[in-house]
């Protein structure tokens, strides 16, 4: 079965400084994909940056950038020049081809930027 | 605007009632998920569908009940079954296919009094 492993319950980072965030996982699967999403207070989970299996080169959004290493099966997310609406809660997810698209997601880590 | 709408977004429900929880979508997308959201716990998968009067259980169904009569609907149904009911319960929809992306609504807030 798939997992996803976040191990940094919460971070903290200073408003202009980057943050990495840590996201580990298992799949025997070759087709896959990984996501970040962002949850901020007010709950909606929104999408900051997708990375496809196949693909070798990392994946980068603005201020966010992934270094997904495939054989140590790691994925983690930068955030560059963090800024105040960054705070929220980040969550790490997989989708495997082979269980129908549907998302298993690590517990979180929670993220606040310090004025 | 396309999107997704669940609601409530806060319901109460009181020991032994069933309650039901709308998700509807006009993203025309064919699949359909419920996860339900605990503190630490991070998402977990209730149930998802990928095509109208089909679908199937994902990590934690027992106590829940689902139906996906229209492409648009899915709504999730919390029995008096369900021992730990009160939690965040999150709706989303996706196509189906490589690359997929999961899109969210704004969630349901379920309290038992």
């Amino acid at each position: 079965a798939q997992t996803v492993t976040q191990s940094q319950p919460e971070m903290s980072v200073q408003e202009a400084e980057t943050v990495t965030l840590s996201c580990t996982y298992d799949t025997s699967e070759n087709n896959y994909y990984l996501f970040w999403y962002k949850q901020p207070p007010s709950r909606q989970m929104i999408l900051v940056i997708r990375q496809e299996a196949y693909k070798q080169q990392n994946a980068t959004e603005n201020r966010f950038s992934v270094n997904f290493q495939k054989a140590a099966k790691s994925f983690s997310l930068k955030i560059s020049d963090s800024q105040l609406g960054d705070t929220a809660m980040y969550f790490c997810a997989l989708g495997e081809k082979s269980s129908g698209d549907k998302l298993t997601f690590g517990t979180g880590t929670r993220l606040a930027v310090r004025p | 605007d396309g999107g997704i709408t669940q609601s409530p977004k806060y319901l109460f429900r009181k020991e032994g009632q069933n309650v039901t929880l709308s998700c509807e979508q006009n993203l025309n997308h064919d699949a359909m998920y419920w996860y339900r959201q605990d503190p630490g716990q991070g998402l977990r998968l209730i149930y998802y569908s990928q095509i109208v009067n089909d679908f199937q259980k994902g990590d934690i169904a027992e106590g829940y009940s689902v139906s996906r009569e229209k492409k648009e609907s899915f709504p999730l149904t919390v029995t008096s079954a369900q021992k730990n009911p009160t939690a965040f319960y999150l709706c989303a929809s996706s196509i189906i296919g490589h690359p997929s992306e999961a899109f969210f609504g704004q969630g349901t807030r379920l309290t038992v009094v």
